[in-house]
């Protein structure tokens, strides 16, 4: 069974540029959950998306949003970036919300 | 959701001794406690977890207590090798919409 993989793996942006991510979940899974994870802040939910509607939000700006297609994989999005968002961004996904969550091995963004 | 303290933030033992490390939370509503390790450059993975209607889980070397009074869980690791090295984060999901709320990490270092 394939796990969840996310692209690209590296990236790096300039400031006031956008950038999308991608996760393809575990086949059947379909929650996707998304996480920020700085060595100050730790790891911070962004938001989690269940057969296409985003059912949770974490406490970011508007500039971050995301979306899930009918096939489960999900794309976030980031616009005007800012310094500050440079950080591994990680994308789990899980059959439900209480259930294991499986992470993607992230995708690296660095904002020069 | 809303706040998970975690401690300690960095743990040396020697090899072949027990490790603990504990976590406090702060939502009455957290009804599930995994507990992730993250080796260096990888993806968090789950290692075990409890629901709130368990006290206590064990999985070969590695046990989770849950005090949902005290609001603490803690992870406790017996017979500890050189490849539990690693960054350990607890987590709990709440009753609240805002996904997973980690812990800060706790660097688990084995002395050989």
């Amino acid at each position: 069974k394939a796990g969840v993989t996310q692209t690209p793996r590296y990236l790096i942006k300039t400031r006031g540029q956008q950038v999308t991510l991608s996760c393809s979940p575990i086949s059947g899974h379909r929650s996707v959950s998304w996480y920020q994870q700085t060595p100050g802040q730790g790891l911070q939910f962004l938001f989690e998306y269940f057969s296409e509607t985003q059912r949770n939000k974490g406490n970011f700006p508007g500039r971050f949003s995301g979306r899930q297609f009918s096939n489960s994989r999900s794309e976030m999005n980031v616009s005007t970036l800012e310094l500050g968002d440079s950080a591994l961004y990680l994308c789990a996904s899980s059959f439900g919300w209480e259930t294991e969550a499986f992470f993607g091995q992230g995708t690296r963004l660095t904002v020069v | 959701g809303e706040n998970v303290e975690q401690h300690p933030s960095t743990l040396s033992v020697q090899e072949g001794d027990s490790a603990v490390i504990k976590c406090t939370y702060s939502d009455s509503a957290s009804n599930y406690f995994p507990w992730y390790k993250q080796e260096l450059g990888k993806r968090p993975q789950l290692i075990i977890d409890i629901r709130s209607n368990v006290g206590e889980k064990k999985d070969q070397r590695i046990a989770v207590t849950l005090n949902k009074t005290a609001k603490h869980f803690s992870l406790h690791i017996t017979e500890t090798q050189p490849e539990d090295s690693a960054v350990y984060f607890c987590a709990e999901l709440g009753g609240g919409a805002d996904g997973l709320t980690f812990g800060k990490g706790t660097h688990l270092i084995i002395q050989p």
